[in-house]
């Protein structure tokens, strides 16, 4: 089942925060996240598992909430760079199911 | 570091012609995974492999067949295009070792007329 992504879209000054969120109906073991820009192939950010262990991004976090089903992915002080759209996997060593994505836009 | 290679990176077809679509892993990957993505949408997967055998199958239309070689480069081939066909195709792979990090390929971008 597709995970569900919020918001669905969001704007932001160079240097404010973002939260995105997604969410699934059934138990996930690993969380995946990507950002992905017009045209081009999705760029791994983060992985998170089921147990605490998390690989990604140095300026990129995220958290996994394993009891509720949901992850956050947390950009703070965002650049112009951070433009694109933010999708969330679930599917652990099998193919993923994305969520329909987060459209990100940081304007200067 | 050495990527995933798709070609070719742009393909023009008409409807009802066949197109052949090609992925290499990155090195000492053995799993590959087939996305479609099509315009504003999010991936979609089709299908992937392991050690040159399918080990998963999503919405792949009967139209469109696939395998891995023994070098594990994949392709995937679509017969009787439709104009619904036309979307990027992005091919992902993995290594047993690191089976969750899934690393994307530049894509194909697939347009039949």
């Amino acid at each position: 089942q597709q995970p569900v992504q919020s918001p669905q879209a969001v704007i932001l000054r160079e240097g404010e925060d973002a939260v995105i969120n997604c969410s699934s109906s059934k138990a996930l073991y690993s969380v995946h996240w990507y950002r992905q820009k017009h045209g081009e192939a999705p760029v791994f950010l983060m992985i998170l598992l089921k147990g605490g262990e998390q690989k990604g991004h140095e300026k990129i976090s995220a958290s996994f909430n394993e009891k509720k089903q949901q992850s956050s992915l947390y950009l703070t002080a965002s650049q112009l760079s951070y433009s694109g759209t933010y999708f969330c996997g679930t599917g652990g060593n099998t193919p993923l199911v994305f969520g329909k994505g987060t459209r990100l836009s940081v304007i200067a | 570091a050495a990527g995933v290679i798709q070609s070719p990176r742009h393909l023009i077809k008409e409807k009802r012609e066949t197109a052949t679509l090609k992925c290499y892993p990155i090195p000492r990957h053995d799993t590959v995974y087939w996305y479609q993505q099509g315009p504003g949408q999010d991936p979609q997967f089709l299908i992937s492999f392991y050690e040159k055998m399918q080990s998963d199958k999503g919405s792949i239309p009967d139209r469109f067949s696939a395998q891995q070689f023994s070098d594990y480069h994949s392709e995937l081939n679509m017969s009787s295009l439709e104009l619904g066909d036309s979307a990027l195709y992005f091919c992902a792979s993995s290594s047993r070792e690191d089976p969750y990090e899934q690393y994307f390929g530049p894509g194909t971008r697939l347009t039949v007329t």
